[in-house]
């Protein structure tokens, strides 16, 4: 089973932080690319970064690059997104998802003074 | 980044119709658009991959076209069951950019 579940979403201050959690306990996890696309309904679906297997390879969209970063834990079959400087603007549905066939059920974050 | 367009926004229509919803790239993005369906309360679903490659245990109903900059979805009979939200996004260049969607009412 391709399972991937998300946590760590949650109501943030702007200017604040979050860390975000994926884990896929099912699957040769250190063989696949990960990525993170969150859901607003400002600004629809929206990818923000991915992480290669070995984590060498990370990239980033404009709007987080700097603020955000992927990271993964092989051993722990976890994929992570560390979100600092946060603004309204990046409340939503944040998904983990591998191989754009499988996504979890997502974790909400909200952010507000 | 690559702007994806959507049309319609919207569209309703009945049982047994064929619908096709149309998705165009910015720029040239070979044969790399995904096509996804959305249901309330979940995370969108895909269907079609490299424009034209079904995924397993998508009905066969559900058919993608076109290449470059045009590219659209096919529903050949439309079933209750479809009613949702479709989502093209291409996977030609990071930030791997999304539509706007097109929402599909059943009448």
């Amino acid at each position: 089973q391709a399972q991937l579940v998300e946590s760590g979403g949650g109501l943030v201050r702007p200017g604040g932080s979050l860390r975000l959690s994926c884990e896929a306990p099912g699957i040769n996890f250190g063989d696949f690319y990960l990525t993170w696309i969150r859901q607003s309904p400002g600004k629809g679906l929206e990818w923000l970064a991915y992480i290669s297997g070995s984590g060498t390879n990370i990239d980033y969209a404009d709007s987080v690059r700097g603020r955000f970063t992927i990271s993964r834990d092989n051993a722990k079959k976890s994929v992570y997104l560390q979100m600092d400087s946060l603004t309204v603007d990046d409340a939503g549905l944040y998904y983990c998802v591998r191989g754009f066939r499988h996504w979890g059920r997502g974790t909400l974050v909200a952010v507000s003074s | 980044d690559i702007q994806m367009t959507q049309s319609p926004a919207s569209l309703s229509a009945s049982v047994g119709d064929r619908v096709t919803l149309t998705c165009r790239a910015g720029q040239n993005i070979d044969f790399y658009l995904n096509w996804y369906q959305q249901v309330p309360g979940n995370p969108p679903k895909l269907l079609i991959y490299n424009a034209v490659s079904v995924q397993d245990g998508v009905p066969s109903r559900f058919t993608g076209s076109g290449s470059g900059t045009h590219f659209t979805l096919t529903i050949a009979s439309l079933q209750p069951e479809d009613s949702a939200t479709y989502y093209c996004q291409q996977s030609s260049t990071t930030p791997y950019t999304f539509g706007p969607g097109t929402k599909l009412e059943i009448k």
